[in-house]
Order: C-alpha cells, then sequence, then structure tokens
C-alpha cells in the first residue's frame, strides 16, 4: 500500500522568502507526480507535475524529484499571502488503475506580508 | 477557471437521510473520479468512471452509489447517512490515458448531525 507522507505538517514564511515542501513516497514504482494546492473551501489546483528525476519548473513552483530517495519536493520563490493555503502531494503508481492518486496529508503554508 | 462543477456546496442532513452529490465537467473528458476528504485533509478515491464505465471502486460502503449518465455528469448518492460521512466529497476529471492531471471540483461538504 503505497504511503505518501508530508512535511512539515505547517510552515510560516515571510513575503519574499523561499517556501520548501516535502513529500516522500514509499513505493519505488511510482511515476507520477503533482503538487496541488487547496484554498480553504474550495477545490485543488494542481501546480506542477513531474513525471522523471530533476527539476520540473513552472512559474514560481519548481518541483524536485528524486526517486532513488522516494522523495519530492516543492519551491516556491517569492511566495505572496495570496499563495497562503495547503498544499497536496499526490503520487500515482505504475501499477494503479487509472487516476488513482495517493495524496498526502498536506502542508499548510502560511505567507506572512 | 472552474471547468468541474459541483452542488450543493454544502449540505447538512441528519443520520439516515439519503443524500445526492452533483458533478458535471465541460473539459471533454473521459473519465471522472469521486475523492472523499476527511476533516484532517486526507483525499482517497471513492469511485472513478471511464466513458459511463465503473473502473475503479474502493471498498466504499454499500450506502455510496455512483452514477453516471454520460460521460460529463459522475453523480454520488449516499443512502441512510451516517456520523463518518461527514467529509468534503470532491469530483474530479480528466483526458484518458497514463499520466494526465485530473482537474478538481470546488467540493461539496457534508455535515451528518
Amino acid at each position: 500500500q503505497q504511503k505518501v507522507q508530508q512535511s512539515p505538517e505547517s510552515l510560516t514564511v515571510s513575503e519574499g522568502a523561499m517556501a520548501s515542501l516535502n513529500c516522500t513516497f514509499s513505493d519505488g514504482t511510482s511515476n507520477n507526480f503533482r503538487w496541488y494546492r487547496q484554498h480553504s473551501a474550495k477545490g485543488l489546483e494542481v501546480l506542477v507535475s513531474i513525471f522523471s528525476d530533476g527539476e520540473k519548473e513552472e512559474g514560481r513552483f519548481t518541483a524536485h524529484l528524486n526517486r532513488a530517495n522516494l522523495h519530492v519536493s516543492l519551491h516556491i520563490r517569492e511566495p505572496q499571502p495570496s499563495d497562503s493555503a495547503v498544499y497536496l502531494c499526490a503520487v500515482s503508481m505504475r501499477s494503479s488503475a487509472l487516476g488513482r492518486l495517493h495524496f498526502g496529508a498536506g502542508t499548510q503554508l502560511i505567507v506572512i506580508p | 477557471e472552474t471547468a468541474v462543477f459541483q452542488t450543493p456546496n454544502y449540505h447538512v442532513t441528519q443520520v439516515g437521510n439519503e443524500v445526492s452529490f452533483n458533478c458535471k465537467q465541460t473539459l471533454g473528458h473521459d473519465t471522472m473520479y469521486w475523492y472523499k476528504q476527511d476533516s484532517k485533509k486526507l483525499l482517497k478515491i471513492m469511485f472513478s468512471y471511464n466513458n459511463k464505465q465503473l473502473i475503479v471502486n474502493e471498498t466504499v460502503p454499500r450506502r455510496f452509489s455512483p452514477q453516471s449518465s454520460d460521460k460529463a455528469h459522475l453523480n454520488l448518492r449516499i443512502k441512510s447517512v451516517e456520523p463518518e460521512d461527514s467529509a468534503v466529497y470532491l469530483c474530479a476529471s480528466s483526458p484518458t490515458g497514463t499520466g494526465n492531471t485530473l482537474y478538481f471540483g470546488e467540493g461539496s461538504r457534508l455535515i451528518v448531525v
């Protein structure tokens, strides 16, 4: 059973400082990784998808994947107060049925002006 | 821009009642999903439909039943709700094919009293 764990549980940063979020997964055959953002009482917004080791940048959001270490991270450059939200890591296994994403419990990011 | 629409956004009901949540997507996707998000923000897949065919059915209680009239609609009915059904139910859609991103609606919050 795939386990996805995120850290930290909560992160407070000042506006403009880099924010780094971590996600570890248990199944080494995982091949699809996504970071979603969820503002309070809202749906999920996909930020960046990554499928191979290395980095993938989408605007101010950069995902870094190291499958050997079972680790994927998200770095937010110049965070703004509007980036305050819950960030969810989603992992899909090669053996999974279509669309079955395994989610972490999220990191609550608070950006202080 | 929202392209996965859920109704109602919020519903309070008593134990034993029946509830239905509706979902419509305007993205032209072939696959739709229902996820349940608990109070700790953890998301778990419940059902997945591809072209009106059920392809994933997690071991959810029998009182939950998905209903699809066409590939753009996927509803969720809950017969005789129980307190543990209180959660946010998120509908999503994606194109067919592995590695495709899921697009989520804003969720339907259910409170069972």
